[in-house]
């Protein structure tokens, strides 16, 4: 069954430091999306993707972020500057409609900024 | 007031009892209704999804509607202890793909 993968699957790095989450959608996916989940709290939406622009983002989603899809492959996250509260687990998804009810995740990239 | 509220629990129910599991959501925008299963330390995965007003069956499953009360349930039948889980509820407006979630209703089923 198709997948969608996501390294690595823990990070630790220093505050300030920047990150790129890493992220491979299922092949036939159109939709890119990362959420977040602070231990012990919701699943936080952060950005969607299509056709190689922003298409939502949240709140959460400011200049400290950015999203990218460098190949026909991959999708990034990249954080600017990481702060103590960055620290979450990171949740790539995909979908190949525009509906919730194909949304797929990934695995998840958990992030400690120490 | 949060968008989409669910009891934290924990929930326990005996094995082989029905578990409910309620959500109610704030923004009556929402179009699109679900539920997620997260494991410790895992992703979520898709359980159901419902987007009409009544109820929606699937397997041992039935997600229930009710959008003028701003109201969605999850039904497990014949619960086992596999489901003993984290029952994420989530909703979505039709004009974005921008899914809100609810906290989690934690489930502990006995064998």
């Amino acid at each position: 069954e198709p997948e969608v993968t996501q390294t690595p699957s823990h990070q630790v790095t220093q505050m300030g430091q920047e990150v790129i989450l890493r992220c491979v959608p299922i092949s036939n996916h159109l939709y890119f999306y990362w959420y977040r989940q602070i231990l012990g709290q919701k699943v936080e939406f952060l950005v969607s993707f299509y056709n190689n622009e922003i298409s939502e983002k949240s709140e959460i989603f400011d200049d400290q972020f950015s999203v990218e899809r460098p190949d026909g492959s991959n999708f990034t996250l990249k954080i600017r500057s990481t702060k103590l509260e960055d620290s979450a687990m990171y949740f790539c998804a995909s979908s190949r409609e525009f509906s919730g009810n194909t949304i797929y995740f990934g695995e998840g990239s958990w992030l400690t900024v120490v | 007031q949060k968008e989409v509220e669910q009891n934290s629990g924990p929930l326990s129910v005996p094995e082989g009892a029905i578990a409910s599991l309620n959500c109610t959501y704030s923004d009556r925008g929402s179009q699109s209704f679900f539920w997620y299963r997260q494991y410790s330390g895992k992703s979520p995965e898709l359980i159901m999804f419902i987007y009409s007003n009544g109820d929606k069956e699937d397997g041992r499953f039935t997600a229930q509607l009710n959008k003028a009360s701003q109201y969605v349930s999850l039904l497990i039948r014949d619960s086992q202890p596999s489901d003993s889980a984290t029952y994420l509820c989530a909703v979505m407006r039709d004009n974005n793909n921008d899914m809100r979630f609810g906290a989690g209703t934690r489930l502990t089923v006995k064998p």
